[in-house]
């Protein structure tokens, strides 16, 4: 099944301790992209990547961290995640290269830092 | 600027009615546009875009979305909605060229209640 997969789907964690969002693709996509979903501001973009080893901020990249060492992969890094950091996350992909023709999203990350 | 406007927060509708969520956007260029549906504790799912053609579009479940270029609007509809119906809606826009086309902008969701 063609799918954008995240882990973990929820998570609690601590103000200032390091953490990993995974997500991975299987369809072969080259674009990926991070957003956050927050009432009332619907989703905003954190990162994206064109292609293996092509990154680029969004609209609210203070914080966060991203890598594309291979294809099917696009992790969020927070390295100090702060309370303001709480959010629901979505990992996103494209098959056409850019955002133009839509994304295909996985099923979300909920994090929340106390 | 680039943005996309939801009015309503909720809408409430129902069940066997016709529905509309309202979506009204800015963007340079020929705009692309995007409906995406969140149902509990789910990822967004795809419902419909616009490119180019018909102003009228058809996509999952039964939903339809008119484009208006003079009001600049992209509402989306439903003939008759159904209890499961009951979601979060996005509508979207892709970004300018000027940005390479990188994103697409989201409107702040609109909350549909559909009531037995």
């Amino acid at each position: 099944e063609a799918q954008v997969t995240q882990n973990p789907r929820y998570l609690i964690t601590v103000t200032g301790k390091k953490l990993t969002v995974t997500c991975s693709q299987n369809m072969n996509h080259e674009y990926m992209s991070w957003y956050r979903q927050d009432p009332g501001l619907g989703l905003r973009q954190i990162y994206y990547s064109m292609n293996v080893e092509v990154t680029d901020k969004g609209d609210v990249p203070e914080g966060y961290k991203v890598s594309r060492k291979e294809k099917r992969n696009f992790p969020l890094i927070l390295e100090s995640p702060s309370p303001n950091q709480t959010s629901l996350y979505f990992c996103a992909s494209s098959s056409s290269g850019t955002a133009s023709y839509g994304y295909t999203f996985g099923s979300g990350t909920r994090l929340t830092v106390v | 600027a680039q943005s996309v406007a939801q009015p309503e927060d909720q809408v409430n509708v129902a069940e066997g009615n016709p529905l509309t969520v309202k979506c009204t956007y800015s963007v340079s260029g020929n705009p692309y546009l995007f409906w995406y549906v969140q149902y509990p504790n789910r990822g967004l799912q795809f419902l419909l875009k616009y490119i180019t053609g018909d102003n009228l579009v058809k996509g999952s479940y039964g939903f339809e979305a008119e484009f208006n270029k003079s009001q600049t609007s992209f509402h989306l509809k439903k003939p008759s909605a159904l209890v499961s119906d009951s979601a979060l809606y996005f509508c979207a826009v892709r970004g300018a060229r000027s940005g390479g086309y990188n994103k697409l902008i989201f409107g702040a969701g609109t909350r549909l209640a559909v009531h037995p």
